[in-house]
This record gives structure tokens, sequence and C-alpha cells, in this order.
């Protein structure tokens, strides 16, 4: 079963504007992260915000997590043509239930 | 360097033919993980371990087999049940529960 569900599912921004997505989930969580994919290659681990968390940053990254409305956002700011990938939304359960991934956003930075 | 390894990265099965994929990591984790990865789809899951000589199905475990004999390894069999295995094949580690989980490069299977 996939939790968490990404939107848009494609995104085409041109070089220097932000990109934001936006990851909405069913059930309670632990945490939720972020991953980037790169096509054809494996996922790359982002940013973990945990369920008592709000907001989170990384260099030009910025997540937030509203657990009342079972949604999450990932803002990249000042986008690179490097940004081009696909973006993955998975959350974690109580205990040691494995991650479970959304279909994932599909980012173009034009340049 | 640690990290995790697929191999290989592509991979060509005849029908009716098993086929296994290999993944190893050096990262001293304790939980493995299979994911199938369908051309613009998100990740399903297919099997997970959490220990040695422990493992559990996960969303599409029908036609697939896994073992767990070494921490480090966590191999897995695409059967002559699975009808439709060309995808993409994915590996990730992680310590435990709520840590991030470490991808391999994955191993594209296709059906020939």
């Amino acid at each position: 079963s996939q939790q968490g569900e990404e939107d848009p599912q494609a995104l085409s921004i041109q070089e220097g504007e932000n990109a934001t997505m936006n990851c909405s989930y069913k059930t309670s969580i632990n945490n939720l992260q972020w991953y980037r994919q790169n096509s054809g290659r494996g996922l790359v681990h982002l940013i973990l915000i945990r369920s008592n968390e709000r907001e989170k940053h990384s260099g030009r990254l910025r997540v937030t997590l509203d657990t009342s409305k079972k949604s999450s956002s990932l803002l990249i700011t000042a986008s690179r043509a490097a940004d081009t990938a696909s973006y993955f939304c998975a959350t974690d359960g109580s205990g040691n239930t494995p991650l479970v991934f959304g279909k994932g956003t599909r980012l173009s930075v034009i340049a | 360097d640690g990290g995790i390894t697929q191999s290989p990265k592509y991979l060509f099965r005849k029908e009716g033919q098993n086929v296994t994929l290999s993944c190893e990591q050096n990262l001293n984790h304790d939980a493995m993980y299979w994911y199938r990865q369908d051309p613009g789809q998100g990740l399903r899951l297919i099997y997970y371990s959490q220990i040695v000589n422990d493992f559990q199905k996960g969303d599409i475990a029908e036609g697939y087999s896994v073992s767990r004999e070494k921490k480090e390894s966590f191999p897995l069999t695409v059967t002559s049940a699975q009808k439709n295995p060309t995808a993409f094949y994915l590996c990730a580690s992680r310590t435990s529960g709520n840590t991030e989980a470490f991808f391999g490069q994955g191993t594209r299977l296709t059906v020939v």
C-alpha cells in the first residue's frame, strides 16, 4: 500500500525559481522523509522530519510537516539544472515498520 | 568505503527462468529491504528483513523469494511464478526503523 501521495506529479521550472512539492499521507507517522532519485539510479536521502517537528531546513531545502492535515511540503529554493530528478516522500510508522513511499514528483529545472 | 551494492546493473531473464539479484551492504545495518519500481511509479515493497535469519513479506511478495543468512547480504530471487518481472529493483538498508535508508544503484530486470 502506498501511504504518501505527491503533488504535482510533474513540475517544470526555470533555473533560479523555487520548486514546491507536496505530500499527503493517510495514517499516523513517527517521521516523514524526502528522497531524491536521478534517472535510472538509486534513491538518496535528503531530509527527515519527526512528527513533533513543524519545519526543518537543510541548505536550499525546507521541509514542513502538518500532522493535523497529514501533509508535508518540500521547498527547493534557487533551483539549479542539477536539481532535475524525481522526489519522493516516505513515511515511517511506529516500531520497525518499513518506509512506505509515494509515487513521486518529477522535477525538471530548465537552464 | 561504506555502502550498499547491487549487482548486476542489468539482467535479462528468459521466460520460465529463475534469476537472483544480489544486494550486499557493509554499513552494519540490521534492516534490509527490496522494492520494485515500475516506470513513472513509486516504490513498492517486496520483502524486508529486520534481523538475520528472519524476513517478512511486503505488499507484492508473490513470485519472489529472499534469504538472510548473513547480516551483509539479502539476495532476491525472481521466480518463474512472477508473471510480470520487468522492472527496476532497488535494495535498501538502515540501522533500524525511524532512521534514514541507504539505497543501492538498482538492478534493471528485463524479460526476453
